[in-house]
Order: C-alpha cells, then structure tokens, then sequence
C-alpha cells in the first residue's frame, strides 16, 4: 500500500539556519503530497501542499516541491526561527486509492535554540 | 470561525469503562475522519465517514465504533477502553476535495486509560 518514509528527528538547528526535512513517498496512484505542522500542544495544521508533480507548495518560508522522478516532497527553509519549533508531518492523498485517506509519515521533530 | 471542535481535551479513565469523545466540525463537510498519535507510529487512521450514515474502517478500528448521524458530528466510542488505546486522538474533517486541498484537524483528545 501507499506509504511515507521522513527523516527521523529530533533534528536541532540554530536560529538562521538552514532546514531541510526530507520525505519520501511511494504510492500506486497520483497522490497528493502535504506537510503538516503540530506545535507544542496543538493540533495539526496544514502548512503546504502541491497536487501534481513539479508543482512547489510554499508558506511562511517553508518550500517543498513535488518530484516524481524521486518520488519526494522535501521540506526547506532558508532561515528558521525559535518559532519554528514544531513536530512536522509529511503526508500523502489519493482521491482514487483508500477513500482518499491521509497517510502520514512519522513525524520529524525540529528544535530551533536561539 | 471555521473549525473542529472536539471534547474532551484530557480525559483519564479505567479499564472497561466505556466513554465517547465528540467531534463537530461547522464547514458543512462531507468527510470525516479520526486518527490516532503514537510516538514513531505518526497518525493512524482508525475510521472514517463519507457523509451521513456512511462510515468505514481505517486502518486500526479495533476497540473503536462511531457513527454518523448528522452532518456535523462525529463522535467516537471505546465501549470497553483498555490501557493500549493510551493515545492522543485527533478528528478531521474535509469536503470531498480535501484529498487535494487539505484537512482541518481538531486540537486533539489526550486520552489515558489505567
């Protein structure tokens, strides 16, 4: 069935820094492809999204692009902030396969320290 | 304000008492669905509705039930609640496009069972 792999975490970053989260997906269909963000406490809350291959999803500074070729949805930003201290979850949709349910990876945690 | 509103936040039980945790979304949405969070596990889907009177099994229902009796609300039931259903439980809703634009989730329902 379908599937989606992230990097594990904790991943901790300096404020500034460079955020890469990687994501892989496999499925049979032509899913839709998602990250998620649950701050401490929280819900989850959609952060991005793209539909169709090589489109990119962005929000507040937060970039993934949509590769077929490696099946990924990586994750970037290029300056985190204390703020951005949050479990993040990649997740996949298929309107044509399981009722168009919602995978999830595993979730990556990410510590920004100031 | 368009949201999940799901009740309790918190709840603390005993082995086999049963309980419910409600869920009610104001969007008008069609589909509704329940999930799971464990540590390393990411969200597991436990069931979901299509619309009214409609439900299915996700991919961990056992010990769960739901039902569908209105558009908004939908509520999940452990009839006889056992230490392994420990979990942080979210509910989320779409319409019939939230495969391709998203879901909205609640704030989510710590649940301990001792």
């Amino acid at each position: 069935g379908d599937s989606v792999t992230q990097m594990e975490g904790p991943v901790t970053l300096s404020e500034e820094a460079f955020l890469t989260i990687n994501c892989t997906y496999t499925a049979t269909g032509y899913p839709s492809l998602f990250w998620y963000v649950q701050y401490p406490g929280e819900g989850l809350q959609l952060l991005l999204k793209a539909t169709k291959a090589d489109d990119k999803g962005s929000n507040k500074g937060f970039e993934a692009t949509y590769r077929k070729e490696t099946t990924s949805f990586h994750l970037e930003k290029g300056s985190v902030q204390v703020s951005d201290s949050a479990v993040y979850f990649c997740a996949l949709s298929d309107p044509y396969n399981q009722g168009g349910k919602l995978i999830f990876g595993q979730g990556t945690e990410l510590s920004v320290k100031p | 304000e368009a949201q999940v509103t799901q009740n309790p936040r918190y709840l603390i039980t005993v082995t086999g008492k049963k309980l419910t945790v409600t869920c009610s979304q104001n969007m008008n949405h069609e589909y509704m669905s329940w999930y799971r969070q464990d540590p390393g596990l990411g969200l597991r889907q436990i069931y979901y509705s299509m619309n009214v009177e409609v439900t299915d099994k996700g991919d961990v229902p056992e010990g769960y039930k739901v039902s569908r009796k209105e558009k908004r609300n939908f509520p999940l039931i452990l009839e006889s609640p056992s230490p392994n259903q420990t979990s942080l439980y979210f509910c989320a809703s779409s319409s019939l496009t939230g495969q391709i634009y998203g879901y909205t989730f609640g704030s989510g329902t710590r649940l301990t069972v001792v």
